[in-house]
């Protein structure tokens, strides 16, 4: 099976930087998803990462540890929209649709 | 253009009664997966479908039966409904192992 941890709630300020970060214990890797979802609303891609390293795109990046189990989403200059839930998901054993997501985390932005 | 779509948005029902979702994706995918999202925002995989043949099955109770008419369109029919059934239904593609894509949701509230 797979276990996929978040911290629930994170708060930051706008204009400022905020890491969230993910550990996952899997019997098989193959992937980390990340997702934003603003309430009310339907997630929507963010980035993928399979390799360790770090994937930059705009103000979002992501980094991958598969040694130690660990990811983490860095947002840069947050803004006001930026206020979601964030869900840390990964790809394990079983085929490439089998996707664990974790429960997530709700970052509040406050100006 | 709407890329998954999803109908109803809204569902009120009453215990005992059965339902169904419908959901359709016009990004030529192969891949369909029903998500159940609980109160708490938990995003749990339920079925997934690729070119009409399922793939997962996780643990679902048999009163809850997908059905995929052509590789566009993935349903979902759940039969006897309980209390227990109130959550937000998404319904996802994706071209492979590729990201997914989330329908606007559907929310179930039985009564």
């Amino acid at each position: 099976g797979q276990n996929i941890d978040q911290p629930t709630e994170m708060t930051a300020t706008e204009g400022a930087i905020v890491q969230i970060n993910c550990t996952y214990q899997t019997s098989g890797f193959n992937g980390l998803f990340w997702y934003q979802q603003h309430a009310g609303e339907a997630p929507t891609f963010l980035s993928y990462n399979v390799l360790d390293g770090l994937e930059e795109k705009g103000r979002f990046s992501s980094f991958l540890s598969r040694s130690k189990g660990y990811s983490y989403l860095l947002l840069k200059e947050l803004q006001m929209k930026d206020s979601a839930s964030y869900l840390c998901a990964v790809r394990g054993p079983g085929g490439y649709q089998k996707v664990t997501f974790g429960t997530g985390t709700k970052l509040q932005v406050i100006p | 253009d709407t890329a998954v779509s999803q109908t109803p948005k809204y569902l009120v029902t009453q215990m005992g009664n059965d339902k169904s979702i419908k959901c359709e994706q016009n990004l030529g995918h192969d891949t369909m997966y029903w998500y159940k999202q609980d109160s708490k925002k938990f995003l749990k995989i339920m079925f997934s479908y690729n070119n009409k043949e399922l793939i997962i099955n996780e643990t679902v109770p048999n009163r809850f039966s997908p059905k995929s008419p052509d590789k566009a369109h993935l349903n979902l029919h759940i039969n006897s409904l309980e209390l227990g059934d109130s959550a937000v239904y998404f319904c996802a593609s994706s071209r492979g192992p590729g990201e997914q894509f989330f329908g606007p949701g559907t929310r179930l509230t039985v009564l």
